[in-house]
């Protein structure tokens, strides 16, 4: 089946600790997104890539960087972690921008120790 | 700031009834809109899409939209257990915008 696919599931690291976290798919879609979810909160995107075009929500801190080296992958790094950012990072794949679905992976639950 | 609102809930119904999930957007320009069910500690998972005015059926699904009102709505006919959940509502302006989502309403079936 076409899927989206986040690894690891579940990641402990400490603070301060770099941390990469990654997405692939096999749904050919052309736009991948980073979301930020906390508990009981709608997720926040962070940034996403229409293709190689990268495109970064305002307000999303300079601590997090992605990178797409290709169709299928794209990573989401955290520079520097901080407790703030214990969350469910979730990836998401569409189509294309605008009116198109997304299709969520199943998230990566990160813990700062 | 274009926000989507949805009432935190729970909402509770026995098994069997229908449950009704309602949602309001502030940007009139919106397009296409979308209910995402999600399982506590899971990822959400696209349930409907709808872009035109009136209803939109799927299995023991309905979604609702009336564009004037700025309203979109979600039907759950014979509610089941299983269906607990939080229900994001999402509403996309189209073109190249983003996609916003609101904070969930929260869905318990009562056996």
């Amino acid at each position: 089946d076409a899927m989206v696919i986040q690894n690891p599931r579940y990641q402990v690291t400490q603070f301060g600790k770099p941390v990469t976290l990654s997405c692939s798919q096999t749904l050919n879609h052309n736009v991948m997104y980073w979301y930020q979810q906390k508990s009981s909160q709608a997720p926040k995107l962070l940034f996403h890539y229409y293709d190689k075009d990268f495109n970064n929500e305002a307000d999303t801190p300079d601590n997090f960087q992605s990178r797409r080296p290709n169709t299928s992958f794209c990573f989401l790094d955290i520079r520097s972690p901080g407790l703030g950012d214990a969350a469910m990072y979730l990836c998401a794949t569409s189509v294309d921008q605008g009116n198109q679905p997304q299709h969520f992976g199943d998230g990566t639950r990160l813990s700062i120790l | 700031q274009k926000e989507v609102e949805q009432n935190s809930g729970p909402l509770s119904v026995p098994e069997g009834a229908i449950a009704s999930l309602n949602c309001t957007y502030s940007d009139r320009g919106s397009q296409s809109f979308f209910w995402y069910r999600q399982y506590s500690g899971k990822s959400p998972e696209l349930i409907m899409s709808i872009y035109s005015n009136g209803d939109k059926e799927d299995g023991r699904f309905t979604a609702q939209l009336n564009k004037a009102s700025q309203y979109v709505s979600l039907l759950i006919r014979d509610s089941q257990p299983s269906d607990s959940a939080t229900y994001l509502c999402a509403a996309g302006p189209g073109g190249y915008q983003k996609v916003t989502f609101g904070t969930g309403t929260k869905l318990q079936v009562i056996p």
